[in-house]
């Protein structure tokens, strides 16, 4: 069984740009959320998609958005980035059903300068 | 709401060594538990899970961990440690609904001395 597959790993981008990163999940699977991961604030949660839906959001400016399609892939939006964005950006793959239990990919490490 | 509180920011232990990762918890529900382990330049592993079964929860790699209730903890720990338990150990809670975020602890840094 495929696991969670992240794209790309690394990204280099220039503040002001947007930037987009995939996710497909593990097959079967409905849920996918999103964690950013960074020194000084950990990991935190971004928002959840579910059966297309957004079903979960953190507590993240509106510059940070995000879609799933109907094979559940899920892709997540960053504008007019920030140098504050530079993070290890993860992505995770659940049934959505309880008890859950969360798959994660392998990450994009997000740099932007 | 739900928190996690991580003791220790970083462990060091000698190899064949007792490992005890430290995590408590807040939670105004009765709580799912994980313990993630992240190696460099990857993404989050499960070690475990405590979904409010048994209480003793037995893990991938030799990794155990108990859910007190009294004591709000979910202690990891592993009779002997290994070089290649070297890595980064995460902490998270999360409801019985499976509908909402996990919630992370700050991490724990585990060197292992040979």
């Amino acid at each position: 069984k495929a696991g969670v597959t992240q794209t790309p790993r690394y990204l280099i981008k220039t503040r002001g740009q947007q930037v987009t990163l995939s996710c497909s999940p593990i097959s079967g699977h409905r849920s996918v959320s999103w964690y950013q991961q960074t020194p000084g604030q950990g990991l935190q949660f971004l928002f959840e998609y579910f059966s297309e839906t957004q079903r979960n959001k953190g507590n993240f400016p509106g510059r940070f958005s995000g879609r799933q399609f109907s094979n559940s892939r899920s892709e997540m939006n960053v504008s007019t980035l920030e140098l504050g964005d530079s993070a290890l950006y993860l992505c995770a793959s659940s049934s959505g059903d309880s008890p859950t239990e969360a798959f994660f990919g392998q990450g994009t490490r997000l740099t932007v300068v | 709401a739900q928190s996690v509180t991580q003791l220790g920011s970083h462990v060091s232990v000698s190899e064949g060594a007792l490992v005890l990762l430290r995590c408590n918890y807040s939670s105004s529900v009765p709580p799912y538990l994980f313990w993630y382990v992240q190696y460099p330049n990857q993404g989050l592993q499960l070690l475990l899970k405590y979904t409010s079964a048994a209480t003793l929860v037995k893990g991938i790699n030799g990794f155990e961990a108990e859910f007190k209730k009294s004591e709000t903890s979910f202690h990891l720990t592993k009779p002997s440690a290994h070089m290649s338990d070297a890595a980064e150990y995460f902490c998270a809670v999360s409801d019985p609904t499976g509908r909402r975020a996990l919630t992370f602890g700050s991490g724990t840094r585990l060197q292992v001395q040979p």
